[in-house]
């Protein structure tokens, strides 16, 4: 079993349409969880970090479920900038390697 | 702020030669580093990471090395290039065990094609 996995889609939407990501990982005791977007042939960067209360920021909302061992991302209002692959990391649990899915890749058609 | 950067940006190499990617960091002390390897349309692989001067842990066994020769600094290398070591090569830095929350932020990157 991948200790991090996600579906690779891709997601192909509508501007304006709603879509969520999950993202599963292995380790129970992994305590730190981040999303990141990586345009095409660019460098990952940091979308936002993953709280146990949920967090929101604009369109974007990210929720962690500890007891079933999944992260989200949803994405409100979908824009054509949004058309990208989003990783989904999880760090510590007795390890400071960040371990990274795969990614989904979103594309947002007009 | 902390800053990082690593180059070269790209670079077209013949099979058997030698490759040196350098990566160094400003405005952190004692970050944790990293080397990842992206062939096309796959994910991240971890190559190296280092926890500090002069320590180097492998991930994957392979014709690449790396060197940390001073705190911020990371360099990776290769004395014979092969085929399959064409990619995108990213460095990555994150604060030390225990400061900070473990996110990562990478350099721009240097994408490697090897003929």
């Amino acid at each position: 079993r991948k200790e991090v996995e996600q579906d690779p889609g891709p997601f192909n939407v509508p501007e304006g349409a709603t879509v969520a990501f999950n993202c599963t990982y292995s380790n129970s005791a992994s305590q730190s969880f981040f999303w990141y977007r990586q345009d095409c042939r660019k460098e990952p960067k940091l979308l936002m970090s993953v709280y146990s209360s949920g967090n929101e920021d604009g369109r974007f909302t990210a929720q962690l479920n500890r007891a079933s061992q999944y992260i989200s991302l949803l994405i409100r209002d979908s824009k054509l900038s949004d058309s990208a692959t989003y990783l989904c990391v999880v760090n510590g649990g007795g390890s400071y390697i960040p371990t990274f899915g795969r990614g989904t890749s979103l594309i947002v058609h007009p | 702020s902390q800053t990082i950067h690593q180059w070269p940006a790209t670079l077209v190499q013949p099979v058997g030669s030698p490759l040196s990617l350098e990566c160094t960091v400003e405005g952190t002390s004692n970050p944790n580093l990293y080397w990842y390897r992206q062939a096309a349309g796959r994910g991240l692989q971890l190559l190296f990471y280092s926890v500090g001067i002069g320590q180097i842990s492998s991930e994957v066994p392979q014709n690449l090395s790396a060197s940390r020769p001073q705190d911020r600094q990371f360099i990776l290398s290769s004395k014979k290039l092969l085929l399959s070591d064409s990619g995108f090569y990213l460095c990555a830095w994150s604060g030390s065990s225990g400061s900070g929350t473990g996110e990562l932020f990478f350099g721009e990157g240097s994408r490697l094609t090897v003929l």
